[in-house]
């Protein structure tokens, strides 16, 4: 069965702080790893890495793929109010054809205070 | 949230009623997914669809179907349902098994 383990469940941090929320894996035939960001509703992108790509940045936002040690981070720095979501690590994995799926962690709950 | 639309966004209903809830897509993309979300959970994949009839179980598949007679809509029911089966349930799709774009999601609540 695969797993994904994401921690802290949650943190609590002061607007201008840096974060690093922490993802790890363990499945059979991994394809890709996958970061969402929800806020109220659904979910939304953030980052894909893969064997190819294995480091992402988008403005405060960047995260790593240790494929060694089968995990990710995904940094945040200099948070603001606006960040406080529900950080989601999810691993795409299978063995081919119609068989991958994503298997989500359970979520990291950030509060930014202002 | 833009070419998915989940219907209803807020249903209450009794135990042992049968519920249907939809999922319809304008993007046309391929793969299809149901999920519920329940706190210290996550997202738990319930079942997905890879082309029209073409379906198969994740990994909370009990007291779940659904079915996908056309590209842009996938419906999952619950046969009768359980207040087990409370839930936030979120329909995705994707073009190429990577990543996943949700739908706003339905507050289901079994009493």
């Amino acid at each position: 069965e695969d797993k994904v383990v994401q921690s802290p469940l949650s943190l609590v941090v002061h607007e201008g702080d840096t974060v690093t929320l922490n993802c790890s894996y363990e499945v059979t035939n991994f394809r890709s790893l996958l970061w969402y960001k929800q806020e109220k509703k659904a979910p939304t992108f953030l980052f894909m890495l893969t064997s190819s790509g294995i480091e992402k940045k988008s403005g405060r936002l960047s995260s790593i793929l240790d494929k060694k040690e089968l995990s990710s981070i995904l940094n945040i720095t200099a948070t603001q109010t606006g960040d406080s979501a529900i950080y989601l690590c999810a691993v795409e994995a299978g063995s081919g054809g119609s068989n991958y799926k994503l298997t989500f962690g359970k979520g990291t709950l950030l509060t930014v205070n202002p | 949230d833009a070419g998915i639309t989940q219907s209803p966004r807020h249903k209450v209903t009794e135990t042992g009623t049968p519920v249907t809830l939809r999922c319809h897509q304008t993007e046309n993309h391929r793969y299809m997914y149901w999920y519920r979300q329940d706190p210290g959970h996550g997202l738990r994949l319930i079942h997905y669809s890879y082309g029209v009839k073409d379906t198969d179980k994740g990994e909370v598949s009990d007291g779940y179907s659904v079915s996908r007679s056309k590209t842009e809509d996938f419906l999952l029911t619950l046969e009768s349902a359980t207040s087990s089966q409370t839930s936030v349930y979120f329909c995705a799709i994707s073009p190429n098994l990577e990543k996943l774009f949700f739908g706003s999601g339905t507050q289901l609540s079994v009493l």
